[in-house]
């Protein structure tokens, strides 16, 4: 089962940040939250990583609570390129562990 | 392209028929992994690869399924007698696996099985 827990499904308009949310609470102290989105029959690619530090890359933005209990995945400006499901997955050097993740839908 | 390739991209077959996915992963990855990925359903691990080593095999993966990576390069997935339960898209993934275990997995484009 995947170790982490995320909304069905959100909106969010053009140009807005969209705030994805993942509960983590079992995270262990080495492991990684990682962030991919799957666009419509294509494989999963990787937007960002961290472990206990926010990161920021070209893609997004990853804010990590201290606790490491749950992370949120911003994309800053959305567009609707950016419509996909985004999976947020835990993981210490293993096979990932895919939830049906949030299928996020941005509206013009 | 430096990317994750797999060939072919789609396969239609009819039940009982061999078919053979291919992997090209990126260069000097030393892990290789395949999901499966079924409608609706986020990706199934299936096996995974270190150099030419298959470490893990998924209770998903029965004895119809094969998976080689002789050379530690590419992979070859194989499905014999297939079913129709079969159809799906199956995914590759490599990874450059170090002491951290920090360990981005890039993927392909996925190879799409329809079992008729």
């Amino acid at each position: 089962d995947a170790k982490t827990t995320q909304p069905p499904s959100m909106d969010c308009a053009e140009g807005r940040a969209a705030n994805l949310p993942c509960n983590h609470s079992t995270i262990s102290g080495n492991e990684y939250v990682y962030w991919y989105r799957q666009i419509h029959s294509q494989g999963p690619q990787y937007i960002i990583h961290g472990l206990k530090n926010n990161e920021t890359n070209e893609m997004a933005s990853l804010i990590i609570t201290e606790d490491r209990k749950s992370s949120t995945l911003i994309l800053p400006h959305a567009t609707l390129r950016d419509t996909a499901v985004y999976y947020c997955i835990v993981n210490y050097g293993q096979n990932f562990v895919f939830g049906p993740g949030t299928r996020l839908s941005v509206l013009p | 392209d430096t990317g994750v390739s797999q060939d072919p991209r789609h396969k239609i077959t009819k039940r009982g028929q061999n078919v053979t996915f291919r992997c090209d992963p990126i260069s000097e990855h030393n892990r290789l992994y395949w999901y499966r990925q079924t409608l609706g359903q986020g990706p199934e691990f299936l096996t995974y690869f270190q150099n030419e080593a298959q470490l893990e095999k998924s209770r998903l993966l029965s004895d119809r399924f094969s998976a080689e990576r002789p050379k530690g390069s590419f992979s070859t997935l194989e499905i014999q007698r297939t079913e129709q339960g079969d159809s799906a898209m199956y995914l590759c993934a490599s990874s450059s696996f170090g002491t951290w275990k920090k360990e981005t997995q890039y993927f392909g484009p996925g190879t799409r099985l329809l079992v008729l």
